[in-house]
């Protein structure tokens, strides 16, 4: 059974860069297209991004300047960095395994427990 | 920026039948995909490619698609159906892209 944890600070000052891991078990990363996506508190998902297992990646427009997503294939880890947060940036953090299709599409099948991180002074 | 729009709410009464909306314009050419959200815990996918539902899942839980709609009917609602539910589909530059959510209450 395919497991993700993410991993990291739980609070972040304003103007930092926000650092998160997630650790995928019980499977291979080859083969996927692993994504984070976020939630504030009380309200609905956001897609920040994609990578590949070949190192490929997707972010989504309105984040895409100020997100990198990482692979570390021999730890089977996926990174995140946001940098220069505010507020707006406080939510629930997830990685995610995306199923793709042949059609260019993808879905969700597993996913992490989520972490919470703050950004606050 | 692509929008998938849904109700915020839908209350049904127990071994009723929920329907909840999901529309937006590419739906006609893009799959959907419908993700149960219970509190405190992550989303879990419950229908894929309009239709499809994967293993573990109760067959109560289908998905059907008309037009720019796509539909996630839960028949014979249970206590334990209570949740957000959210729709997720691909626009076309392979943006990832979630509906606003409902809540269903039961």
């Amino acid at each position: 059974q395919v497991q993700l944890q993410e991993s990291g600070p739980g609070l972040v000052k304003p103007s930092e860069t926000l650092s998160l891991t997630c650790t995928v078990s019980g499977g291979s990363i080859s083969g996927y297209y692993w994504s984070w996506i976020r939630q504030p508190p009380g309200e609905g998902l956001e897609w920040i991004g994609y990578i590949y297992h070949s190192g490929s990646t997707n972010y989504n427009p309105s984040l895409k300047s100020r997100v990198t997503i990482s692979l570390a294939t021999s730890v089977n880890q996926i990174s995140l960095k946001v940098s220069s947060v505010t507020a707006a940036d406080t939510a629930v953090y997830y990685c995610a395994r995306g199923e793709w299709l042949q059609r260019g599409e993808y879905y969700f099948d597993y996913w992490g427990q989520g972490t919470l991180v703050t950004v606050s002074s | 920026s692509y929008e998938l729009t849904q109700p915020p709410s839908v209350s049904v009464s127990p071994g009723q039948t929920a329907r909840i909306t999901c529309s937006g314009e590419a739906l006609p050419k893009k799959y959907a995909y419908w993700y149960q959200q219970k509190p405190g815990q992550a989303p879990v996918l419950v229908i894929y490619k309009d239709t499809e539902r994967p293993s573990g899942i109760p067959e109560r839980f289908s998905g059907s698609s008309s037009g720019t709609t796509v539909t996630l009917t839960i028949t014979g609602v249970q206590a334990e159906d209570e949740a957000d539910y959210y729709c997720q589909s691909v626009d076309s530059t392979g943006t990832g892209v979630f509906g606003t959510g409902t809540k269903v209450t039961v």
